[in-house]
Order: structure tokens, then sequence, then C-alpha cells
């Protein structure tokens, strides 16, 4: 069974800095890899996709990484703001199943102004 | 970018009452949309895939005759708590996933936080 790690669960770093989120998966047989954010109370906002043939993907401050081998991704924020601040999710897709998400437990992201 | 809604956004029910909770595709069609559950500062859970025309998929420990799930149109899911019960207050989240989009994304609605007294 798929499971999905993420590394630290809170974090709180002052404006401007630039940061790494962690999420590890067991199954490398992966079709693809999400990264969410979800605000208090809202649902889930697509952030980045990376398929699994891919190593990188960028979105503005945005950068995730894919290492399917060794079963990580990372999602990289640059000069964070405190409106970054929110809960972080990864997500796998199974290969081979019904496309169905296991997700990670989320990073709680504070920037403090 | 697609479009999925949840109505309502927040219930309160007394135990025993049933509650339904529609997910909807506003500017696509859904062959597939999924259930999910979320406890406060937990991930999310499938619960049920829902696929139009056919009867949904359960995971395992979800009581299928307690959530009753319907899609009846390839834009709209239900979802229904039968005779709910404290336990069951939570944090719904539906998703979609766009039939004829090339990649395999799952538009997310925006949730229906059920409260049972």
């Amino acid at each position: 069974k798929q499971e999905v790690t993420q590394i630290p669960a809170a974090l709180s770093v002052p404006e401007g800095e630039n940061l790494v989120l962690n999420c590890s998966f067991t199954d490398s047989a992966i079709y693809n890899l999400q990264w969410f954010r979800q605000d208090p109370g809202k649902g889930l906002t697509s952030l980045l996709l990376i398929q699994s043939s891919q190593r990188e993907q960028t979105s503005g401050r945005l950068n995730a990484s894919l290492d399917k081998s060794s079963g990580r991704s990372t999602l990289y924020i640059a000069a964070s703001q405190p409106g970054d601040s929110a809960t972080y999710l990864c997500a796998v897709n199974l290969s081979g199943s019904a496309r169905q998400l296991t997700f990670g437990s989320g990073t709680q992201l504070t920037v403090l102004p | 970018g697609a479009v999925v809604s949840q109505h309502p956004s927040r219930v309160i029910c007394k135990s025993g009452t049933s509650v339904k909770i529609e997910c909807r595709s506003l500017d696509f069609q859904a062959t597939t949309m999924f259930w999910y559950r979320q406890f406060p500062k937990k991930s999310l859970m499938l619960m049920a895939t829902s696929n139009e025309g056919s009867k949904a998929t359960y995971e395992q420990g979800v009581e299928k005759d307690k959530f009753l799930i319907n899609h009846a149109s390839l834009t709209l899911s239900t979802l229904t708590v039968t005779s709910a019960h404290p336990e069951d207050s939570s944090f719904y989240i539906c998703s979609a996933r766009d039939a004829l989009a090339v990649q395999e994304t799952q538009y997310f609605g925006p949730g229906t936080r059920l409260l049972v007294l």
C-alpha cells in the first residue's frame, strides 16, 4: 500500500526566506505527483503536477522536483510571502489504478511578516 | 481553470437525520468524481469513487449504506450521509476529473463542513 509522508508537519519562517517542503512515498510506481495548497476550512488548489517521466515543474516562485527512484519530491518556494501561509499537501497518483490520489498529511506553513 | 462547486458549504444537523451534499463540475464534464473526508489537521482520505451511470466504488472501511453516492449526470455527484451521528462530523471534499483533459488533473471543490449534534 502506498504511503505518503510529509516533513516537517509545520514550518514557520520569516518573510523573504526561501524554503523547501519534503514529500516521500513508498511505492515508486507512480503515474504522477501533485502539490496542492489548502487554506483553512477551504478546498484544495492544485499548484504543480509532475508526470512520472519529468524531473521538475516550475510555476512562478514555486518549483517542484521529483525523484521517483528514491521516492521523493520537494516543493521549493522562493522569496516567501505572508500570503503563502497555508497547508501544502502532496499527493501521488498510482500507476494502473483508477487514478486515485494518495495524500500526505501536509505541511502547515506560516510566513511571518 | 476548471471549477467544481459544493453545496452546502456547511451544514449542522441533528443526530439521526440524513444530509445530502452536492458536487458539481461547472464548466466541464466529469465521468469520474471522488469523495474525500478530512479530519482536523489530517490529510484527505478517499471514501469512494463515483462513476457516472454506474455504482460507486467504496474504499475499505467505508459503509456504502451509510454514505450513499449517486452520479446521475456528467456534472453532478451527490453524497448522502444517512442517519448521521456525531462521529460523522467532518470536512467532506469532492473532486472531479475532466473527461476531455489531456493531463490527469483532479479539480477539487471547496469542501462541505458537516457538524452532527
